[in-house]
């Protein structure tokens, strides 16, 4: 079975410019998630979807960060316009679906480093 | 809201030692995961605990979860470079609809050889 696929694996962009990460989840996973870790913190997340619908995006600070997941398969996160605040670990994770008093075991993928300077 | 805090934040020990991290919630939880990180990857899952005393290992490592279901500790017996990394323990919070993981600051672990 394929992991979690993100790309790019590292970005560096000057503040104000855009940017945007793509991630698979793992097939069949409905349920996907977008986590921002900054240096010497757990992941925070920023948004969560069950297929294609939003489930939880009160984290994401919605002035600047926009996620979609279209076909309820891959999913992208796009940051406009880029702070230094920023800078941190993108990263994404699945799981099959939200089942009340099931395992919420979430498979993560590599991450994509965000340096904005 | 529910936070974790996990001690202690940077952990340095010599190869064979056995070691401690901590994680404790400010509310009772409804599922705690471990989880490990090396520099530059993701998480990779470790173990989940849910009932209250609840004790599981793997390998050379062994997570507890107090009655209280507040508490969790995870131990490792005679540590590896291997076992090297950041350690994160991830809660469940007890709220209905609730289905994200909230995570503590992690632990950071050196083996030295």
């Amino acid at each position: 079975e394929a992991g979690v696929a993100q790309s790019p694996r590292y970005k560096i962009i000057e503040k104000r410019q855009s940017v945007a990460f793509w991630c698979n989840p793992i097939s069949g996973h409905a349920t996907l998630y977008w986590y921002q870790q900054i240096l010497g913190q757990g992941p925070k997340l920023l948004i969560q979807f069950q297929n294609n619908g939003v489930v939880d995006d009160s984290q994401l600070p919605k002035d600047r960060f926009s996620a979609e997941r279209l076909k309820g398969v891959d999913s992208t996160l796009k940051i406009q316009p880029a702070k230094l605040e920023d800078s941190a670990v993108y990263l994404c994770a699945s799981t099959r679906g939200l089942q009340r008093g099931s395992s919420y075991e979430q498979y993560f993928g590599p991450g994509t480093r965000l340096t904005v300077t | 809201s529910q936070e974790l805090e996990q001690s202690p934040q940077s952990l340095i020990v010599q190869e064979g030692k056995n070691l401690t991290i901590n994680c404790t919630s400010s509310k009772t939880l409804y599922g705690l995961y471990w989880y490990k990180q090396k520099y530059g990857e993701g998480l990779i899952f470790l173990m989940m605990l849910q009932k209250g005393g609840e004790e599981k290992s793997h390998e050379k490592i062994t997570a507890k979860l107090d009655e209280k279901k507040q508490q969790s500790s995870l131990h490792i017996t005679a540590s590896q470079p291997s076992h090297a990394g950041i350690y994160l323990c991830g809660a469940v919070p007890l709220i209905q609809g609730a289905q994200k993981l909230v995570f503590g600051q992690g632990t950071r672990l050196t083996i030295n050889p």
